[in-house]
C-alpha cells in the first residue's frame, strides 16, 4: 500500500463551524505533513509530526489545529476559519523527517469556506 | 537557504512534440531533487528524483531529468507528450540544512493541444 488517504475530498464550512480533515497511510511511514495550497500556487508547508510528535508549525493561525494520534493517523482540526482559508489542503508522508527521503501526497480536501 | 526557481509558468506545447521544463535551484549543501505532477483536482505524484550517482534520472511516464551541480539546475524532458500530459508540474528541493523541508518551485502549466 503506497497511498495516503485523505478524507473529505471536498469540503464547504461556515466561518463559525468546527470540523476535521483527515489523512491516514499504511507505509510505516513516521513523519507526516499538512500542506496548503491556493490556486495557481504550490503547497506551502503548514505543519511537520515526526514520530507523532509536532516538530515544524510555520507559524500558521491558532483556528487550524494538527493532531496525531498514532503513527498511521493525521487529522487537522478547523474551527472559526476565514473565506481566505479556502484552498487545497494536502497530506504527505514520508519514511523519517530525514532531508533524503521522498514525501508521498494525498489526493487533498478541497476546502471552501463560506 | 534553498529556493527553487521554474522559469516558464507556462508551456503550451502540440501533442507528439518534446517538451522541456526548466528548474534551477540554489542550495549551498547536497541537495535531494524532486519533479512532481498535479493533474487537475488532484494531489501531488512523483515523476523522479535525484539524491546522487548517475546525472539522468528516468521517472515514471516517459519523463527524465538531467542534474547539472555546475549549473545548478535540474531540467525535466519528455520526447514526445500525449494530451493526458496536460497538467502542473513542479520542481522541488530538500536539503540537510533545511531537514526535510520540501520547497517548491512556482510550477509549469503544461497545456498540450491536438
Amino acid at each position: 500500500d503506497t497511498e495516503v488517504t485523505q478524507t473529505p475530498k471536498h469540503l464547504v464550512m461556515g466561518m463559525t463551524n468546527k470540523k476535521s480533515l483527515k489523512c491516514e497511510q499504511h507505509m510505516g511511514h513516521r513523519a507526516m505533513y499538512w500542506y496548503k495550497q491556493k490556486a495557481k500556487k504550490p503547497p506551502e508547508l503548514m505543519f511537520v509530526y515526526s514520530y507523532e510528535k509536532l516538530s515544524i508549525n510555520e507559524s500558521v493561525p491558532s483556528r487550524f489545529s494538527p493532531e496525531c494520534p498514532n503513527s498511521s493517523l493525521l487529522n487537522l482540526h478547523l474551527h472559526a476559519l476565514q473565506p481566505e482559508d479556502s484552498a487545497l489542503y494536502l497530506c504527505a508522508s514520508s519514511l523519517s523527517r530525514s532531508w533524503n527521503t521522498e514525501a508521498f501526497f494525498g489526493q487533498g480536501t478541497r476546502l471552501t469556506v463560506v | 537557504a534553498q529556493s527553487v526557481t521554474q522559469l516558464d509558468s507556462q508551456v503550451p506545447v502540440f501533442e507528439e512534440a518534446p517538451v522541456e521544463l526548466r528548474c534551477n535551484y540554489s542550495s549551498s549543501v547536497s541537495v535531494y531533487l524532486f519533479w512532481y505532477v498535479q493533474y487537475p483536482n488532484q494531489g501531488l505524484q512523483l515523476l523522479l528524483k535525484y539524491l546522487s550517482g548517475s546525472t539522468l534520472v528516468k521517472g515514471i511516464n516517459g519523463f527524465e531529468a538531467e542534474f547539472n551541480k555546475s549549473q545548478t539546475s535540474f531540467h525535466l524532458r519528455k520526447p514526445s507528450v500525449h494530451i493526458s500530459d496536460t497538467a502542473e508540474y513542479f520542481c522541488a528541493v530538500s536539503d540537510k540544512a533545511a531537514g526535510n523541508k520540501l520547497t517548491f518551485g512556482g510550477g509549469t502549466r503544461v497545456l498540450v493541444k491536438p
